[in-house]
């Protein structure tokens, strides 16, 4: 199955500061990425839809503001958390969706795991 | 509204105990339903699609099936090593993806 890599799988920082996580699919092009946050025991809740070349499309109660997504290319999205808090701490996990062969199938990055301290 | 249910929430199988995870969902228009295993602290691994009422699909000792309200993930035979968090989820006409609460197997030797 296709491959999408997560950088980095592990951030622990302060609060107030900024992350960026990035999402790569490696072996397709991805013209939509997901970005979903899991928190422990419970189901994957996605927080926006990442379109290439253009803003993404954030769901209800998603801050836009805090959550900035960027889908520069076809193989890159990236997720930057501003100003976070420890309410933040959470498993990001991106998805991409790959159209070829008409499965559009989503395959799951290997998630990150960001600790605000 | 469009709603997964998974059932059981958890699920506990001795090696070589057959049994079934079940995913019922409300969606209208419904463009593909996908089941996922997930284990610790990872991100979910593609195991299915299935599109339409009827069909089946298989890999190793894990078959889903769909129906027109729901579909099952049979386990047959399961070994320690199927133990993981299986997830269903249901894309509807808006494209996303609705995801179950997901079913915590753990198969014991």
């Amino acid at each position: 199955g296709a491959v999408v890599s997560q950088h980095p799988s592990w951030v622990i920082c302060k609060s107030g500061t900024s992350v960026k996580i990035e999402c790569r699919s490696l072996d397709f092009q991805a013209t939509t990425m997901f970005w979903y946050r899991q928190f422990p025991k419970q189901s994957l809740m996605l927080m926006a839809t990442s379109n290439e070349g253009s803003k993404a499309t954030y769901e209800q109660g998603v801050e836009k503001d805090k959550f900035l997504i960027n889908h520069a290319s076809l193989t890159l999205s990236t997720l930057t958390v501003t100003s976070a808090h420890p309410e933040d701490s959470s498993f990001y996990i991106c998805s991409a969706r790959d159209p070829v062969g008409g499965a559009d199938t989503q395959y799951f990055g290997p998630g990150t795991r960001l600790t605000v301290l | 509204e469009d709603q997964v249910t998974q059932s059981p929430e958890a699920l506990r199988l001795q090696e070589g105990e057959s049994s079934s995870l079940n995913c019922s969902y409300t969606v209208s228009g419904l463009r593909g339903l996908f089941w996922y295993r997930q284990d610790p602290g990872k991100g979910p691994e593609f195991l299915f699609t299935l599109y339409s009422a009827g069909e089946e699909k298989e890999k190793e000792r894990l078959k889903a099936t769909l129906t027109k309200k729901e579909s099952f993930l049979h386990i047959t035979a399961p070994k320690p090593e199927d133990s993981a968090t299986y997830l269903c989820a249901v894309r509807f006409q808006g494209g996303k993806l609705i995801f179950g609460q997901g079913t915590e197997l753990s198969v014991k030797p």
